[in-house]
């Protein structure tokens, strides 16, 4: 069966450009996560949706970032005024129910670079 | 707060070979940990997870995990390494200080296991 999928792959951005990067989950997945993943780093928490609510984002690193589930399934992750300390790899993964210790199923990434 | 810790950046195996990976872990009730590891090219992939129970846990591709409460460890191992095991491989643990049911997890910094032919 399909799984998390995210476009585009790879995104180049002129400083202060705005982007959207989005992820498509596991159909039927209710929980939804965003990481950002630095070169030689592991992932790390950005936010976090139960359906198309948001219920943790604490991990978003300053106000021009910001991501949506409006219709509980797609996501996008928006970037305002890209800064070159945004490059790297944004991974979405999804898991199918609220329980916080279950599988989570992830995306290849999107590799965001910011010139 | 709590962390994790994988203190080898990069571990080298001959074919055929027993592995370990390390990871340690601070928390400051139960730990839940996971190993996951990722392929070039393709996203990361779920390989075990500790909740309770029984310390050794086994996972995908025939690798296990052994949780050692005293040692606050979770090395993850396979009896006999095949070159395609050769990836990257990072240790998580949920962090129980989130609010409510929105429980990240909290990443280690990864290894990269080469298994030589």
């Amino acid at each position: 069966g399909a799984g998390v999928s995210q476009s585009p792959r790879y995104k180049v951005a002129k400083r202060g450009q705005d982007v959207a990067l989005r992820c498509d989950p596991i159909s039927g997945h209710v929980s939804l996560f965003w990481y950002q993943q630095a070169l030689g780093q592991g992932p790390e928490f950005l936010t976090y949706f139960q359906n198309e609510a948001q219920l943790d984002k604490s991990g978003l690193p300053s106000d021009r970032f910001f991501a949506e589930r409006p219709e509980g399934s797609v996501s996008t992750l928006k970037i305002q005024r890209t800064q070159q300390e945004d490059s790297a790899v944004y991974l979405c993964a999804s898991s199918l129910g609220r329980d916080p210790l279950s599988e989570q199923f992830f995306g290849p990434g999107t590799r965001l670079t910011v010139l | 707060a709590q962390s994790v810790a994988q203190p080898e950046d990069q571990v080298n195996v001959a074919e055929g070979n027993p592995l370990t990976v390390k990871c340690t872990y601070s928390v400051s009730g139960n730990p839940y940990l996971f190993w996951y590891v990722q392929y070039p090219n393709r996203g990361l992939q779920f390989l075990l997870k500790y909740i309770t129970g029984d310390n050794l846990v086994k996972g995908s591709y025939g690798f296990e995990a052994e949780f050692n409460k005293s040692q606050t460890s979770f090395h993850l191992k396979k009896p006999s390494a095949l070159v395609s095991d050769s990836a990257l491989y990072f240790c998580a643990v949920r962090d129980m200080g989130s609010p409510g049911n929105n429980r990240k997890l909290i990443w280690g910094l990864g290894t990269s296991l080469a298994v030589n032919p």
